[in-house]
C-alpha cells in the first residue's frame, strides 16, 4: 500500500486554460474526498465519492468545477475557464467506512495551481 | 455550520519542553475528530483519529483528548524535538460520510 498519490504535483496555467487534477487512492478505499487548501488556511471541503456515486458538492464548486470518480477507483477534479483565485493546493484523502462510520481520512501530498 | 478554531495560531518552544495545542468547535455532535500534521508545501499527515465515544487516544508522545460536550479536544506532544516543528490541524466531523471542518491550525517551531 502506498498511500494516496496525485498528479501533478504542481500545474502552472494561464488564466481561462482548462486543467485536470488525478488522484489515487488507497486501494479498497470506498470514500473519497477533495479539499483546497489557500495559503494559511485550513483545508476546505469541495466534494466526495462514496464508491463512484458523488454525494455531495461545496457551493466553493462552481460550475466550472467537476470531479469525477469512474469504477470507484482513481478520481479526477477538472476545472474549466480557469481564474486567478483558483490558485490553491487541490488535496484528495481516501478512507475506507465500514458500516457506515467513517474513519481515518489519508491524504495525498496535494496539486498544487498557480493561474497566471 | 461547524466553527472550529486553534489557539494559539503560532507556538515557538525550546527543544524538550511539553507542547500543548488546543482546540474549539461549536457543534458538538461529531462523529470524529482527527488531528494532522502539516509540513510546509506538502499534505496532511495523520496523527491521531479519537472517535465521539472516546475521551482520548494515544500514539507515542502524542496523547489527543476529547470533551464534546464542551467542544474541545487537546493534543499534547511530549518532550518536542525539532522534527515536530510543522503546523498541526485538528478536524472534526458531523457527518456520517466524514466531512471535514478545518481550523487554521497552530503553527508550531521548536528550537533546538
Amino acid at each position: 500500500d502506498t498511500g494516496v498519490s496525485q498528479d501533478p504535483r504542481h500545474k502552472i496555467t494561464k488564466r481561462g486554460q482548462n486543467v485536470t487534477f488525478r488522484c489515487d487512492p488507497i486501494s479498497e478505499h470506498n470514500r473519497l474526498y477533495w479539499y483546497r487548501q489557500t495559503l494559511g488556511q485550513g483545508p476546505e471541503f469541495l466534494t466526495y465519492f462514496q464508491n463512484e456515486a458523488q454525494l455531495e458538492k461545496s457551493r466553493l464548486l462552481s460550475d466550472r468545477f467537476s470531479a469525477e470518480r469512474p469504477k470507484g477507483s482513481f478520481s479526477t477534479l477538472e476545472i474549466q475557464r480557469t481564474e486567478q483565485g483558483d490558485s490553491a493546493m487541490y488535496l484528495c484523502a481516501s478512507s475506507l467506512a465500514i458500516a457506515g462510520i467513517p474513519d481515518t481520512q489519508y491524504f495525498g501530498p496535494g496539486t498544487r495551481l498557480t493561474v497566471l | 455550520k461547524q466553527e472550529v478554531t486553534q489557539i494559539p495560531a503560532a507556538l515557538s518552544v525550546p527543544e524538550g519542553e511539553n507542547l500543548v495545542l488546543n482546540c474549539s468547535f461549536t457543534d458538538s455532535a461529531i462523529y470524529n475528530l482527527q488531528w494532522f500534521r502539516q509540513d510546509p508545501g506538502k499534505g496532511l499527515t495523520s496523527l491521531l483519529l479519537i472517535q465521539s465515544s472516546q475521551r482520548e487516544q494515544t500514539s507515542g508522545r502524542l496523547n489527543a483528548s476529547l470533551d464534546k460536550s464542551s467542544g474541545r479536544s487537546t493534543l499534547y506532544i511530549a518532550a518536542s524535538q525539532p522534527g515536530d516543528s510543522a503546523t498541526y490541524l485538528c478536524a472534526p466531523t458531523t457527518d456520517s460520510w466524514g466531512k471535514f471542518q478545518f481550523g487554521a491550525g497552530t503553527q508550531v517551531v521548536v528550537t533546538p
